[in-house]
Formats: structure tokens, sequence, C-alpha cells
């Protein structure tokens, strides 16, 4: 399968911090994606990219920003955590847009006290 | 808008039995169908997808799933399912161009010896 690894794997912060999750994979596919899943609602997509420094906006995109600096690397910042945004936040990657298959990290685990 | 309906929350079934699980959709023009599976603290991953051509289509791990146009769904299923089918199950959109895949909230599937 594809080398995609997201980090943290789990992590705890206070409401107003900034937190920033990274992605990153090894298949050069141009194109990652942010989502969260939330009991439900399944997955929604927060932001994507279909290149360096080429990004665009999700369902719920409020509150999040991204950044692509090269194509392995991926990231998500909240920049104040609020409770609302406690989830799991999954990373995905892929070749071309949804004519082929994602490839999906094991997902972070965030709470937001 | 594009969206997909699974209208099962959660489903229990026996070892050896057989399982459907529903996917309705909406989108505007030829849609592209996928089942992705989440093994519990994993990722998600494809099972089959559906792009054209023949309306049964089959994927990895014995699944199968029938694209029905005229009743809009794409519903996934098995003839005989194993203990370690046990796991959640999405549903996703996407077509031609789309950059965007949008999923299902899912259907957690239990298996009862």
């Amino acid at each position: 399968d594809a080398g995609i690894t997201q980090s943290p794997r789990h992590k705890v912060t206070e409401t107003g911090t900034p937190v920033t999750l990274r992605c990153h994979q090894t298949e050069n596919h141009r194109y990652m994606y942010w989502y969260r899943q939330d009991p439900g609602h399944g997955l929604r997509l927060i932001h994507y990219s279909y290149g360096v420094k080429d990004t665009d906006k999700g369902e719920v995109s409020d509150g999040y920003s991204v950044s692509r600096s090269k194509t392995e690397d991926f990231l998500l910042t909240l920049e104040s955590a609020t409770s609302s945004q406690t989830s799991v936040y999954f990373c995905a990657s892929g070749q071309a847009p949804t004519n082929e298959k994602l490839f999906f990290g094991s997902g972070t685990q965030l709470s937001v006290l | 808008a594009q969206s997909v309906t699974q209208p099962d929350i959660h489903i229990t079934v026996s070892e050896g039995a057989s399982l459907e699980l529903r996917c309705n959709y909406s989108y505007g023009a030829t849609p592209y169908l996928f089942w992705y599976v989440q093994s519990p603290g994993q990722g998600l991953q494809l099972l089959l997808k559906y792009f054209s051509g023949d309306t049964l289509v089959q994927g990895i791990k014995g699944f199968e799933a029938e694209f029905k146009r005229s009743q809009s769904s794409f519903n996934l299923r098995k003839p005989s399912v194993h203990w370690s089918d046990a796991a959640e199950y999405f549903c996703a959109v996407g077509g031609f161009g789309n950059e965007k895949l949008t999923f299902g909230t899912g259907t957690r599937l239990t298996i009862i010896p």
C-alpha cells in the first residue's frame, strides 16, 4: 500500500491554542486531502490540495487552514482550537482526482479540552 | 450538490450469512461510486469502485456491488461473511474531473458466531 503517515497519532490540547497536524506521503501523489470523522457524520472534507501551493476548501473548512510547500507534505492547522474540533482527522492522497482510489493514513485523534 | 445516504447505521449478521449494505447517492452527472472499509483504529481501504460499464463490480475480499441508475443505488453484497469482515463501511460518490469525494455516514457491521 501507499506510504502515507500522519503525525501525531494522538494529541490533547487546550481551547485557544494553535495545532498543526502533518501528513507525509512517499508516493509522489498529486492530490492530498484532509478529512475529519465524527459519529453520525462519516468523513467530511476539510481542505484538499491539487499540487504544491494549490489548495481549496472542502465542506467544513471554517477554523482550518492548510499548506503544501512540497509534494509529499500537507499540513493542517487549527489556528485557535475549539472543542468542536475534537475529532479524528484523516489524511488521504491519490494520483488523480476521484477517478482513482485514495490512500488513507491511520488518523490523528485530536482532543480539545 | 452531491450526497450519499447510508440508511443503516449498524447491522449485525451471523458468520456465514449473506450481507447487503445499502447506499443511495445524489449526483448531477454520471457518478463514480466507491465502497471503502475501515477496520478499528485504521484508515480507509478501497473495496471496489464503479466508473462505467458492467453494473456489477467485483472487489477485494469477496465483495461485490451493483449500480442501479434508476434507483440511484450502489449496494454492497457478500454471499457469506467472515468474522474478519467486522468493520465500518463507507459508500462514496465523485465524478469525472471532480476532485471532491463525498462519503456517506457509514454502516458499522458486527458479526456474531
